[in-house]
């Protein structure tokens, strides 16, 4: 299976615990994406790759969440401290270059309790 | 700032009849339109897209037509199938990368 792959599917953690979740893109892709979707609405752009250069984050990226794509393969999303409104699934998506659609891995469900 | 909104939370159709999706935008500057479907617990999956410069675009049972005087776009999907019953996304893309969803409608096909 060539898709975007997501690791772990399922987390639970106590609040204030840091947790960190992995992407990996489809190879050939430079983009890669994450979003965050909770119940009830679309999925919400949290940052973007190009490579290994992070071009954008969002503003419902806090100073608690970091994400790396060291050298632009793999990604990982960092979020410490963690709230309770943390709480959603993490999507992650990968891309080429250009007007190409993003392809989707199958998400982190986060639960903090 | 919801800027892509898709109205019907739900749908029901009869197996073999035509489902309409509907969506509606406000950011004149989207270029590219997307629909997605998805399963519980899966990731979103593409389905079909249409430039800003088209009107339609078709393929195979699904069909999406973009209104841009309107900022609407809809989704036909003919004949609908069981395995068609999933939450569909309409996304529409500006600054040649980001993706803005809308809330998503969920299609039950009855047999």
């Amino acid at each position: 299976d060539t898709g975007v792959s997501q690791d772990p599917r399922h987390k639970i953690t106590k609040r204030g615990q840091n947790v960190t979740f992995r992407c990996d893109p489809i190879s050939e892709h430079n983009r890669l994406y994450w979003y965050r979707q909770t119940l009830g609405q679309g999925p919400e752009f949290l940052t973007y790759f190009q490579n290994e250069a992070q071009l954008e984050k969002s503003r419902l990226l806090s100073d608690r969440f970091s994400a790396e794509r060291p050298k632009g393969s793999f990604s990982t999303l960092e979020i410490q401290r963690t709230e309770q409104g943390d709480s959603a699934m993490y999507l992650c998506a990968s891309s080429s270059q250009g007007p190409y659609e993003q392809y989707f891995g199958p998400g982190t469900r986060l639960t903090v309790t | 700032d919801q800027q892509v909104k898709q109205n019907s939370p739900s749908l029901s159709v009869q197996e073999g009849r035509i489902s309409i999706l509907n969506c509606d935008y406000t950011n004149s500057m989207f270029d590219y339109f997307l629909w997605y479907k998805k399963y519980p617990a899966e990731g979103p999956t593409f389905l079909i897209s249409i430039s800003s410069i088209k009107d339609k675009n078709e393929d195979g049972r699904f069909t999406v037509f973009l209104n841009k005087s309107a900022k609407h776009l809809s989704l036909h999907i003919v004949p609908s199938q069981p395995g068609d019953s999933a939450v569909y996304f309409c996304a529409a893309r500006s600054n040649d990368y980001k993706l803005s969803f809308g809330a998503g409608t969920t299609v039950t096909v009855r047999a």
